[in-house]
């Protein structure tokens, strides 16, 4: 089965330092996502990427972070300069527009900023 | 507001017990619903999904989901659960025809089943 892939598996960083988190999304899907979960918080809707341009972002979603699809296959989030409060599990998704709203999820990175 | 509440944050079951997992939402309009887990150490996986139709969905591994609209609900259920099914179980919505992929989740349910 396809898989949405995402590196690096852990990051830990400092806080004020910029790190972009990847993702390489399942090939014919046209929606691209990125998730967050607080350690024991709910899973939070961050971004959401299409046709090369964002085409919905949370409150969440300020001006530290930015999305890019740099080439034809990967996906990144970028953090500009992380907080503690950072520190999170980051999940990547996709979807392909035809069937219906089923998201597809990768395994996560998780960042933590000290 | 969207919510999802999951009432349930840690079932322990032995296995062969029989599982129910609450669901409620809070949307103003029509709904998809969906369950996901996470196995540990796994990426969250769609378990099943409700569009429309027949509210009683069925899903892998055995589980199966029912819409109740005048409730909010979408309780996941399984007849006898295995050792193998410990892992997080999240419940999921997002709006008919709102932007694609916007998916509100609950705070999850941790599931241990003993063997």
């Amino acid at each position: 089965e396809p898989e949405v892939t995402q590196t690096p598996s852990h990051q830990v960083t400092q806080m004020g330092q910029e790190v972009i988190l990847r993702c390489v999304p399942i090939s014919n899907h046209l929606y691209f996502y990125w998730y967050r979960q607080i350690l024991g918080q709910k899973v939070e809707f961050l971004v959401s990427f299409y046709n090369n341009e964002i085409s919905e972002k949370s409150e969440i979603f300020d001006d530290q972070f930015s999305v890019e699809r740099p080439d034809g296959s990967n996906f990144t989030l970028k953090i500009r300069s992380t907080k503690l409060e950072d520190s999170a599990m980051y999940f990547c998704a996709s979807s392909e527009w035809e069937s219906g709203n089923t998201i597809y999820f990768g395994e996560g990175s998780w960042l933590t900023v000290v | 507001a969207q919510s999802v509440s999951q009432h349930n944050h840690h079932v322990i079951l032995s296995e062969a017990a029989s599982l129910e997992l609450g669901c409620n939402y809070s949307y103003g309009g029509t709904v998809n619903l969906f369950w996901y887990v996470q196995y540990p150490g796994q990426h969250l996986q769609l378990l099943l999904k409700y569009f429309s139709g027949d509210p009683l969905v069925k899903g892998i591994k055995g589980f199966e989901a029912e819409f109740i609209k005048s409730k909010f609900s979408f309780n996941l259920r399984k007849p006898s659960v295995q050792w193998s099914d410990t892992a997080e179980y999240f419940c999921a919505v997002n709006g008919r025809g709102s932007t694609l992929g916007r998916l509100y989740f609950g705070r999850g349910t941790q599931l241990t089943v003993w063997p």
